[in-house]
């Protein structure tokens, strides 16, 4: 069964404070990992797609990286507006399905 | 573009009660399918469709109905409501085409209590 598990969370950090988001998944034939941010009453929004180890994408103060057994959101000097839920997802074998983690939840204090 | 749109936003149902959850996109999406998100379990696939008239299950299919008569809606339907079924229902649309299922869209979402 497929599985992906979030760690921490919930994360509390001052504005400035740079640290990362844990995603560790276990899939059969990984055809994709993606990361989404939600806002509370929101629905999520797509931030990313990752394929292969070794892969990274950016955006702003975001960066996501991906190893054959988990993925990390790297945030650099966050800011309060990055508070929200980040879930990771991941795409597997020849479904169109996704499974989603639990999510962290982000707070940046100013 | 409305992209993804769900109605209605809030709504209260009694136990045995049936209603039906809308969710409509104008993205021309092939693939559409419905989430359920509880507090601590994150999103959880109800049903998915690959195009018209195509709908499968997904994770906790039980007590939903879908159809896929269109490209652009994809309803579901709670055939008799349970205190079970009180979550946040979660609509999401995204190309088929490979290596793009992924990216979805989702809706706002519709707040279900089953009291």
């Amino acid at each position: 069964e497929d599985q992906v598990t979030q760690s921490p969370e919930a994360l509390r950090l001052q504005e400035g404070e740079s640290s990362s988001l844990n995603c560790s998944y276990t899939v059969s034939g990984l055809r994709g990992l993606f990361w989404y941010r939600q806002d509370p009453g929101k629905g999520p929004e797509f931030l990313f797609t990752l394929y292969s180890a070794g892969e990274e994408k950016e955006k702003e103060r975001l960066k996501a990286t991906l190893t054959k057994k988990e993925s990390f959101l790297h945030i650099t000097a966050p800011k309060p507006e990055d508070s929200a839920t980040y879930l990771c997802a991941v795409r597997s074998g020849y479904g169109n399905k996704l499974v989603f983690g639990a999510g962290t939840i982000l707070r940046v204090k100013s | 573009n409305a992209g993804v749109t769900q109605t209605p936003k809030f709504q209260v149902l009694k136990t045995g009660q049936s209603m039906t959850l809308q969710c409509a996109q104008d993205m021309n999406h092939e693939y559409m399918s419905w989430y359920r998100q509880d507090p601590g379990m994150g999103l959880r696939l109800i049903h998915y469709s690959v195009g018209a008239g195509i709908t499968d299950q997904g994770e906790v299919p039980n007590g939903y109905n879908v159809s896929r008569s269109t490209t652009e809606d994809f309803p579901l339907r709670l055939l008799s409501a349970a205190p079970s079924q009180t979550s946040v229902y979660f609509c999401a649309s995204s190309y088929s085409r490979s290596g793009r299922t992924g990216e979805q869209y989702f809706g706002p979402g519709t707040r279900l209590t089953v009291t």
